[in-house]
């Protein structure tokens, strides 16, 4: 258990919805991050926050946005979704910055129909 | 843009033997990572290898980075079936203003058999 959850563990949603996913990071971990794994694109980062600002941006489509609350959670929300989108998004959360050791959530599958 | 080719993207290896797996990219870096994922599970972060000849090693695993080359290399000593898993290396690459992007390789599939 690396300490780091993620809320939904599922998820089936229809084409043109919006869906917020969530992560909790490890106890004292300032920095989040969002990463995509799908069958055509493979892995993929997307974001990094840290201690609630914006760090990093990957390949984050526009209908993709994410955000770090003050007590450190962050959401990933994915709007106008299609069918592409169908993956396993991961959160990581690491001490301070990206030269740290990563710890990662289970992830949550989405599934788009 | 940056991109990251991994060698090879399948290995079968005996119990017992050594192998290496190779990680080149194309564009300048000095920070490198090494992943792990068993199949249906999360990832788990293996290596951070953050200067050119750093060298890391845990247990049977064993990374480096050549940032001159842009080539880093996980060996693997004696293998045991435990080891068998999906390994991903991912480099970063500075995208100006103090931020970076982070760009994997397809992964290796590595099976250890008895």
């Amino acid at each position: 258990d690396s300490g780091v959850t993620q809320t939904p563990k599922h998820l089936i949603t229809a084409t043109g919805q919006r869906v917020t996913l969530r992560c909790s990071p490890r106890s004292g971990d300032l920095s989040v991050y969002w990463y995509q794994q799908s069958l055509d694109q493979g892995l993929q980062f997307l974001i990094h926050y840290y201690n609630g600002e914006e760090r990093a941006k990957g390949n984050i489509l526009e209908r993709f946005s994410a955000q770090q609350f003050p007590d450190l959670h962050s959401e990933l929300n994915l709007s106008s979704l299609e069918l592409g989108d169908s993956a396993l998004y991961f959160c990581a959360s690491s001490e301070l910055t990206w030269t740290d050791t990563q710890y990662f959530g289970p992830g949550t599958r989405l599934t788009v129909l | 843009e940056l991109k990251v080719e991994q060698n090879p993207l399948f290995l079968s290896m005996q119990e017992g033997k050594n192998y290496t797996i190779y990680c080149n990219y194309s564009t300048t870096s000095d920070r490198l990572y090494w992943y792990r994922q068993d199949p249906g599970k999360s990832l788990e972060s293996l290596f951070v290898l953050l200067s050119n000849g750093a060298v890391k090693q845990e247990g049977r695993l064993m990374a480096s980075l050549d940032t001159k080359a842009r080539l880093s290399t996980l060996h693997i000593t004696a293998a045991v079936h435990d080891l068998s898993a999906t390994y991903f290396c991912a480099v970063a690459s500075y995208s100006g203003a103090g931020s970076y992007q982070l760009t994997f390789g397809k992964g290796t599939k590595l099976s250890v058999i008895p």
